[in-house]
């Protein structure tokens, strides 16, 4: 039982290098969501997704962008990397975004962006 | 400005004593409850909710109380132990299809 499966689990970036991460989740969950983690920041909502083929913005999204272009896979991206995504980022995912149930959580992907 | 504060970021209490974990929110509409615990390296747990229809749910060691008039919930363990020592996180939602709103974060460390 796999649940949220995020990779790479660690990655290093030169400034103004791209990459994506990947979230795959094997609980069949409608909902899924990108977060980062930073010290003394708590974790911060970046983007999320309602289904398959939807996308929205969360609290920090500038600098991200994401795609679902299958249920069980949402995938963050960044074009442009800076210092400044330096973090710890979590993808989850849940049957409902609210109150029914709660988040499941990937192991996380450290980026370090030099 | 924050809508979940968790303003201690780090609580020390020493094992088989209680811990308390405090979270504030500010709109009165959150109606779901949760804490969750994370380990270094690991992603965040689910530990335990609560819904606005009441006041007190408990798991095991693991109990939740929320004062719905003063935006107030808390997390108590008892006993503390070694292995509760991590990050604790307090989430808040409500109706919709908006995602959980987590605190900053409090550290617990519990010495043995």
């Amino acid at each position: 039982n796999a649940g949220v499966t995020q990779t790479p689990k660690f990655r290093v970036l030169k400034t103004g290098q791209s990459m994506t991460l990947l979230c795959a989740q094997d609980m069949n969950h409608e909902y899924m969501y990108w977060y980062r983690q930073d010290p003394g920041m708590g974790l911060r909502l970046i983007h999320y997704s309602v289904g398959e083929g939807t996308t929205a913005k969360g609290e920090v999204p500038d600098g991200y962008n994401v795609s679902r272009l299958k249920k069980q896979n949402f995938l963050l991206g960044l074009e442009s990397a800076a210092p400044s995504q330096t973090s710890v980022y979590f993808c989850a995912s849940s049957s409902t975004p609210d109150r029914a149930t709660e988040a499941f959580f990937g192991q996380g992907t450290r980026l370090t962006v030099v | 400005d924050q809508q979940v504060k968790q303003n201690s970021p780090s609580l020390s209490v020493q094992e088989g004593r209680i811990s308390i974990l405090n979270c504030d929110y500010t709109n009165s509409m959150f109606d779901y409850f949760l804490w969750y615990k994370k380990y270094p390296a690991e992603g965040p747990t689910f530990l335990i909710s609560i819904s606005s229809i009441k006041d007190k749910n408990e798991d095991g060691r693991f109990t939740v109380f929320l004062n719905k008039s003063a935006k107030h919930l808390s997390l108590h363990i008892v006993p503390s132990q070694p292995g509760d020592s991590a990050v604790y996180f307090c989430a808040v939602g409500y109706s919709g299809n908006t995602p959980l709103v987590f605190g900053k974060g409090t550290r617990l460390s519990v010495i043995a």
